[in-house]
């Protein structure tokens, strides 16, 4: 099956700095890489997610990139802020399954 | 609009008791999913339907039941309860019938096993 890896498991940066969280993917017949956000003692929730048909897609402050032929696709977050805080998980699809990477825990101090 | 609804939000259990944990979602989505979150793991996909009367399994399935009679509803049913089953888990539902895409959540249901 599918396996995700990412990394890192933790990133502390300064407000206003920038994050970058990559994963990988092993499955070629993936085609969708999403980006969830979870805030503590909530679900993950939906941030952005890319096709594969597509390099880089961005939103605001957030953006993904994705290169198909290394099979690894980033998260990078702007011009951070402290609600930035949270636990951030990236997934690819395989089949009709959705799998996750074991997530970022990213702190973002004032 | 509550979309993904799941009950009870915590749940003790002894070893060997059986119960439902209950989600039902109000978005006529067609794709419905079970996972667990544990800490340093992720989440883990455990059954899966992609409509009524059709469910499959996913990466950890062993020790878990789902049913899906009816479009809104997918209970997770463990029959008998171990330590090792103790966890966060999370309901989810997508309108994509190819499955996954643009999850939404539940609150999720944290249960302990002693």
């Amino acid at each position: 099956g599918e396996n995700v890896e990412q990394h890192p498991s933790t990133l502390s940066v300064q407000e206003g700095d920038s994050a970058v969280i990559k994963c990988t993917y092993s499955d070629s017949a993936s085609n969708y890489f999403p980006w969830y956000k979870q805030e503590l003692g909530k679900g993950p929730q939906l941030i952005i997610d890319i096709r594969s048909n597509v390099g880089e897609k961005k939103d605001q402050r957030i953006a993904v990139t994705l290169n198909k032929t290394a099979k690894h696709f980033s998260l990078h977050i702007t011009e951070t802020q402290p609600e930035d805080s949270a636990v951030y998980f990236c997934a690819a699809n395989s089949g009709y399954a959705l799998n996750f990477g074991k997530g970022t825990s990213l702190l973002v101090t004032p | 609009n509550a979309g993904v609804t799941q009950t009870p939000k915590f749940q003790v259990l002894k070893t060997g008791q059986s119960m439902t944990l209950q989600c039902a979602q109000d978005m006529n989505h067609e794709y419905m999913s079970w996972y667990r979150q544990d800490p340093g793991m992720g989440l883990r996909l455990i059954h899966y339907s992609v409509g009524a009367g059709i469910t499959d399994q996913g990466e950890v399935p062993n020790g878990y039941n789902v049913s899906r009679s009816t479009t809104e509803d997918f209970p997770l049913r463990l029959l008998s309860a171990a330590p090792s089953q103790t966890s966060v888990y999370f309901c989810a539902s997508s309108y994509s019938g190819t499955g996954g895409e643009k999850l939404f959540f539940g609150s999720g249901t944290q249960l302990s096993v002693l």
